[in-house]
């Protein structure tokens, strides 16, 4: 089973629709991250939580909002979708000290019509 | 701010070797990673480094880094149709190698392409 879980894989929504994206982690991190991808613009960070009760800002995390439900869960919400919001969003996880990183998920594609 | 550059395409042929290099401002950064990403799919870690190395082997991939030009490269030895992939650069200038406060910065994926 894979250690990072989104869900769901793909969705298609319209303008002014509320969305969440669900992320769930088996590996017992305490950090959690969303970012997004746009092509040939890289991966850029929306959101980071170092644990339960710790939710940080990235670079653009406007127009999106985020909930730490527990350890292994970080859900990230776009209010009222647009179509500029159209991207593959990647969760992440990380934890523990010295030789670690970064784990992603398999992503989800979000399109906004 | 920090910034990490990196070419956007990069074409080899079957059984030759790959090199994609990457650059990056932060003169602070600790630990600094390539990871793939195929068709389709979320990313992969292939491998890291921690500043204070110049060199890294991991069977075909080797990781080189000029702390000094801030410059960082990956070879893949021997490149297969099966390297076919983006592959990113990313940094972290925290003291823990899963990134710091602001997580990871990436380069915007070098294309490597295959050619037979």
């Amino acid at each position: 089973d894979a250690d990072v879980t989104q869900t769901p894989r793909n969705r298609i929504t319209k303008t002014g629709k509320r969305i969440m994206l669900e992320c769930s982690q088996t590996k017992g991190h305490d950090r959690m991250y969303w970012y997004r991808q746009d092509p040939g613009l890289g991966l850029q960070l929306i959101y980071y939580s170092f644990d339960v009760k710790d939710i940080n800002k990235g670079e653009i995390s406007d127009g999106y909002s985020v909930s730490r439900q527990a350890q292994a869960k970080f859900s990230l919400s776009l209010e009222s979708a647009i179509p500029n919001q159209t991207a593959l969003y990647f969760c992440a996880t990380s934890g523990g000290l010295g030789a670690d990183t970064q784990y992603f998920g398999p992503g989800t594609r979000l399109t906004v019509l | 701010g920090e910034d990490v550059e990196q070419s956007l395409f990069l074409s080899v042929r079957e059984g030759d070797s790959s090199v994609i290099n990457c650059t990056y401002t932060d003169s602070s950064s600790t630990y600094l990673y390539w990871y793939k990403q195929e068709p389709g799919a979320g990313l992969q870690l292939l491998t890291y480094i921690f500043s204070n190395m110049d060199m890294k082997q991991d069977q075909r991939l080797t990781v080189l880094l000029n702390k000094k030009d801030k410059h960082l490269s990956l070879r893949i030895a021997d490149t297969q149709t099966g390297d076919s992939a983006i592959y990113f650069c990313a940094e972290s200038a925290s003291q823990y190698s899963g990134g710091g406060a602001d997580g990871l910065t990436f380069g915007k994926g070098t294309h490597l392409i295959i050619q037979p």
